[in-house]
């Protein structure tokens, strides 16, 4: 069966603590995967495609990574304005699949 | 107005009403979807249509009834809902059509409903 997940399931930073969020996926042949941002009280916004293993992409603060068994999300120097939850995604056998998402709360 | 606009944005009722959610997208997208997302819990995939189309029903109680009257417009019809079924209801478009797992499935979401079933 697809699956996504997601770690850790809430992080708590200071305002320009550097981390990374993780997503890990069981699908049969990966054919990509997407990262999105998701504010309180709205819907999932799209950040990032990554096609294929070894692929890397960059917005502003945030890098996007993709190796064959996992995705990370790296957050450099952080602002409160980057407080989401981030959710990843991966197309599987029948339908796009999302992990349960990790609340970032980022401190002043 | 631009993206994908979905009314209202937040809905009370009983298990008894009839209700129904609207979604409009604005950005001349093939294919349009409901989601669910309760909390701590994975979206999940309710409904897809490719122009105007249902493509896939994914195993959804019939109290939940989907219409898509054109490309650009998408309704959930509410009827005898459960408490369990409290939760936000989000729609959302892609350009491709591509329906399911394809790689371009960019989508764009709406801003969601808040559903609350007492």
């Amino acid at each position: 069966e697809d699956q996504v997940t997601q770690s850790p399931e809430a992080l708590r930073l200071q305002e320009g603590e550097s981390s990374s969020l993780n997503c890990s996926y069981t699908v049969s042949g990966l054919r990509g995967l997407f990262w999105y941002r998701q504010d309180p009280g709205k819907g999932p916004e799209f950040l990032f495609t990554l096609y294929s293993a070894g692929e890397e992409k960059e917005k502003e603060r945030l890098k996007a990574t993709l190796t064959k068994k996992e995705s990370f999300l790296h957050i450099t120097a952080p602002k409160p304005e980057d407080s989401a939850t981030y959710l990843c995604a991966v197309p599987g056998a029948q339908k796009l699949v999302f992990g349960q998402g990790t609340r970032l709360t980022i401190n002043p | 107005e631009t993206g994908v606009t979905q009314t209202p944005r937040h809905l009370v009722m009983g298990m008894t009403n009839k209700k129904s959610l609207k979604c409009e997208q604005h950005l001349g997208h093939n294919a349009m979807y409901w989601y669910k997302q309760s909390a701590k819990k994975p979206l999940e995939l309710m409904f897809v249509y490719n122009f105007k189309e249902q493509t896939e029903n994914n195993s959804v109680p019939s109290r939940f009834s989907p219409e898509c009257p054109n490309s650009s417009h998408l309704f959930l019809h509410l009827h005898t809902l459960q408490p369990e079924d409290s939760a936000l209801y989000l729609c959302a478009s892609s350009q491709e059509g591509s329906g399911w797992g394809g790689i371009n499935e960019k989508l764009f979401f709406g801003s969601g409903t808040q559903l609350s079933v007492l």
